[in-house]
């Protein structure tokens, strides 16, 4: 049974638009969400965090919120450029187990 | 500054042979991990190691063994491939600090027949 999960398999925004990414977990007690980005033939790399103790982190024109409450976090990439289109993964990790739990990933296609 | 770096790329076995995948990263990281990327799931963790000379189990760890004798160095061995083991690997590194998010190879792409 998945702990994370993102719904939407694909995406296709165009350029200069917002790109919404989705994610539902069902652990309360994770402590930390991350987003990674991954492009055809390489392996996902680190893209933005946020902490269990905060609702929004910004980081140029990514910025992640998190809703506690519904369990639920989100990736917002504004203006959305065509370098933008790759699978991008939301991760958990729970302290206690010292464990990170991964979604299956959204594709994500920005175009021109 | 390689980082993370698994070989081989690509690999097509038959189905009972055995192979090796090798995991080499060059940031000095306490930790390493051992994935595998499926069509609609996750990536979910085989093994992982915490420092040399240890490992312990992962998610899915059937039908893997892995071995970690030098720091830089995590190898995950399949004794007798199956094809349920297609998938692609993706080794890992973690200086600690998890906030921060690991290190990721840039995967084998293992075929069993």
């Amino acid at each position: 049974d998945q702990q994370v999960k993102q719904n939407s398999p694909s995406l296709s925004v165009q350029e200069g638009r917002i790109s919404i990414l989705n994610c539902d977990y069902t652990n309360s007690m994770f402590d930390y969400f991350l987003w990674y980005k991954k492009y055809p033939a390489e392996g996902p790399t680190f893209l933005i965090s946020i902490s269990s103790i905060k609702d929004k982190n910004e980081d140029g024109r990514f910025t992640v919120f998190l809703n506690k409450s519904a369990k639920h976090l989100s990736l917002h990439i504004v203006p959305s450029q065509p370098g933008d289109s790759a699978v991008y993964f939301c991760a958990s990790y729970d302290y206690n187990f010292n464990k990170f739990y991964f979604g299956s990933g959204t594709k994500l296609n920005v175009k021109p | 500054n390689a980082g993370v770096t698994q070989t081989p790329k690509f690999r097509v076995l038959k189905t009972g042979q055995s192979m090796t995948l090798l995991c080499a990263q060059d940031m000095n990281h306490e930790y390493m991990y051992w994935y595998r990327q499926d069509p609609g799931m996750g990536l979910r963790l085989i093994h992982y190691s915490v420092g040399e000379g240890t490992t312990a189990k992962g998610e899915v760890p059937d039908g893997y063994n892995v071995s970690r004798l030098k720091k830089q160095n995590f190898l995950l061995g399949l004794e007798s491939a199956a094809p349920s083991q297609t998938s692609v690997y993706f080794c890992a590194s973690d200086g600690g600090r998890a906030f921060y998010g690991y290190t990721f190879g840039s995967g084998t792409r293992l075929t069993v027949v």
